[in-house]
């Protein structure tokens, strides 16, 4: 059975730093991984897809990345900002689905001014 | 600009009420699901439905129901609502087939039941 964790749990890091957040799963046959972004009482915001035949996307700041062998995906915050403060949580896509996505717990990054 | 609309941002019943979390999009979407967030628990899935009427059990269905008579509207049913069903409650949809680049989440429902 798939398992997707996150660690840390929370992470805390001064402003205009560089920072990667961890996604590992257990499985490697996935079919996509997902980024997703959520702020406090609000709902998730897709961030990033990365295809099982991708190795990273890119969109502004962000970078994610996917090495499907190790069962790992990072997210690469450039240049963070207190903007970035938000709960990041993963998904990955088994292959036999067409609708579930498995979860990780989430990491709660909080920038300091 | 298209959304996942949430009827209730914050929810207060009374333990053993029946409770109707509504659910409404207008992109078209033929999925939809009914997720739970608990904290260090991520998301759970309770249901999903990915056509008018059909439905399907995720993880954790027990003491739950759907409603899905319109493509738009999905409604989750607490059939008699207990403490620890308090929680977060967030509804999603997405394109059909393999339709997760679509994922589009309301802003939750924060449910809390004494």
């Amino acid at each position: 059975k798939q398992e997707v964790t996150q660690i840390p749990a929370a992470l805390s890091v001064p402003e205009g730093e560089n920072l990667v957040l961890n996604c590992s799963f257990t499985d490697s046959a996935i079919y996509n991984l997902q980024w997703f972004r959520q702020d406090p009482g609000k709902g998730l915001t897709s961030l990033l897809l990365i295809q099982s035949s991708q190795r990273e996307q890119t969109s502004g700041r962000l970078n994610a990345s996917l090495d499907k062998s190790s069962g790992r995906s990072t997210l690469y915050i450039a240049a963070s900002q207190p903007g970035d403060s938000a709960t990041y949580l993963c998904a990955v896509k088994p292959p036999d689905s067409n609708y579930q996505l498995i979860w990780g717990a989430g990491t709660k990054l909080i920038i300091k001014p | 600009d298209v959304k996942v609309t949430q009827s209730s941002r914050y929810l207060v019943k009374r333990t053993g009420e029946k409770v109707f979390l509504e659910c409404v999009q207008d992109m078209d979407h033929e999925n939809m699901f009914w997720y739970r967030q608990d904290p260090g628990l991520g998301l759970r899935l309770i249901y999903f439905s990915y056509d008018v009427k059909m439905k399907e059990k995720g993880d954790i269905p027990e003491g739950y129901s759907v409603s899905r008579e319109k493509k738009e509207r999905f409604s989750l049913i607490l059939e008699s609502a207990s403490t620890n069903q308090t929680s977060m409650y967030l509804c999603a949809s997405s394109l059909g087939g393999t339709g997760t680049r679509s994922y589009t989440f309301g802003s939750g429902t924060r449910l809390t039941v004494v």
